[in-house]
């Protein structure tokens, strides 16, 4: 078990509703980067959040935001669902500059969107 | 978009045996990672290679690196019920941020 949590763990939404999704990092990272991984598929980059700002963008579109506490928690927020969105959303967490393999996933929240 | 293949995309062995899977990817990295998922659920980090590497050795795990042919292997060796999961390479550009782009995976299924 890593110290990153995520909540909640499964989630119902419909088409063209809004959904928050929250991460709490572990203790001393100040690093949060959010993934979206489709059924089937290895998980995409959504963005990373440093010192509560964001730190780079994957491909996606402007609908997908999101926020980083002082806390280093974070949220992702998610506007004008689409049944595309269905997925399983994971977070990690590290602390800046030391190397990728110190990142830790979440659980993950696993989202459907009917 | 994904970085690459994984070959196989589904793998069934007997329990004991050597478990071999393949990555592929697209651009230059700084390093290639593979992962473990149980069931959908969070990803484990399971081991590390540079790309001035070429061969890295952890417990059961045995990863190489070929930067030329732009792919990875990771060989598991005397497997076991618990090795059941799904496997997935990572790669991390050069000024990406260390930005995972995560391959395809291949589905282990280790038979008892």
């Amino acid at each position: 078990e890593t110290g990153v949590t995520q909540s909640p763990t499964h989630l119902i939404k419909t088409r063209g509703q809004q959904v928050t999704l929250r991460c709490s990092s572990q203790s001393g990272h100040n690093t949060v980067s959010w993934y979206q991984q489709a059924l089937g598929q290895g998980p995409q980059f959504i963005f990373q959040y440093y010192r509560e700002e964001e730190n780079g963008r994957g491909n996606f579109p402007p609908r997908f935001s999101g926020l980083q506490f002082p806390n280093y928690s974070s949220e992702l927020n998610v506007n004008a669902l689409e049944l595309d969105d269905s997925a399983l959303y994971l977070c990690a967490s590290r602390q800046q500059w030391t190397g990728p393999e110190t990142q830790y996933f979440g659980p993950g929240t696993r989202l459907l969107v009917l | 978009s994904q970085q690459g293949e994984e070959d196989p995309q589904a793998l069934s062995i007997q329990e004991g045996e050597n478990a071999t899977m393949n990555c592929s990817y697209k651009t230059s990295i700084n390093n290639l990672q593979w992962y473990r998922q149980n069931s959908g659920r969070g990803l484990v980090h399971l081991i590390l290679i540079r790309s001035n590497e070429r061969e890295k050795h952890s417990g059961r795990l045995r990863v190489t690196l070929d930067t030329s042919k732009k792919s990875s292997s990771l060989l598991i060796t005397a497997s076991r019920a618990a090795d059941t999961a799904s496997y997935f390479c990572a790669t991390d550009a050069p000024f990406g941020n260390e930005k995972l782009t995560f391959g395809t995976g291949t589905r282990l299924t280790i038979i008892p």
